[in-house]
């Protein structure tokens, strides 16, 4: 099975602030990647897909980024409402392995 | 407007069974894989188990392998998942969702959740 280990598990950030998480693959994924943020009590929400990708009504301060083994999910401009736990997702090979998350909180 | 809506959930003793349907609509069901991921109290998502649109392909994580079956009702649009020898580390909310074309793509719509929790 293929392993994704996220990096930071929590991160403490402002509104404006520039946010990088990062995603690394067990073994090589290609661009299989995909990105979702989910608030407390709420289902995920896709916001990349194919690494780069963005989905259709994700705000475009979010961007994605990498291939093979390593992957970056960027928000450019922290906003109020991006306060969340964000995952990544192999869609390289079966089973589909998340991440562990990423908590975004305020600073 | 698409919507995934999720039922079945409870409590259930270990060893138990359950099973969970998901009733889609809004989109062309037997054109799309569907997907099922858990997440436990407190915990981060995981992956549970996918089937192709025709059905003819289903793929499973390998902590419920053997243990959970999942199929599809292309006439009713509806999803299911037929969990037995539950064991309380399967507590967990349980989401359907759609993957946005084969089985291994993302899930681009979720439902709410239903919440599954075996414990005597």
């Amino acid at each position: 099975d293929i392993q994704m280990t996220q990096s930071p598990s929590s991160v403490s950030a402002s509104v404006g602030d520039r946010v990088t998480i990062t995603c690394r693959a067990s073994q090589g994924i290609s661009s299989w990647l995909a990105w979702y943020q989910q608030k407390p009590g709420k289902a995920p929400k896709l916001l990349i897909h194919a690494a780069s990708s963005l989905q259709s009504g994700a705000p475009s301060r979010f961007s994605g980024s990498g291939s093979g083994t390593d992957f970056t999910l960027t928000i450019s401009s922290l906003q109020p409402e991006d306060f969340a736990t964000y995952y990544c997702q192999q869609l390289n090979s079966f089973p589909l392995t998340f991440g562990g998350g990423t908590k975004v909180e305020i600073k | 407007e698409v919507q995934l809506l999720e039922s079945g959930g409870g409590l259930v003793q270990p060893g138990g069974s359950l099973r969970l349907s998901c009733a889609a609509s809004g989109f062309t069901f037997n054109t799309y894989a569907m997907t099922w991921v858990r997440q436990a109290p407190g915990k981060g998502l995981e992956w549970v188990s996918a089937i192709s649109g025709n059905a003819a392909n289903t793929y499973f994580a390998d902590s419920v392998k053997g243990r959970f079956t999942i199929s599809r009702d292309n006439s009713k649009s509806t999803l299911f998942l037929q969990m037995s020898s539950l064991r309380a580390d399967d507590t967990a909310i349980y989401y359907c969702a759609r993957a946005t074309s084969g089985t291994k793509s993302p899930a681009d719509y979720w439902g709410q959740g239903t919440l599954v929790t075996v414990s005597s």
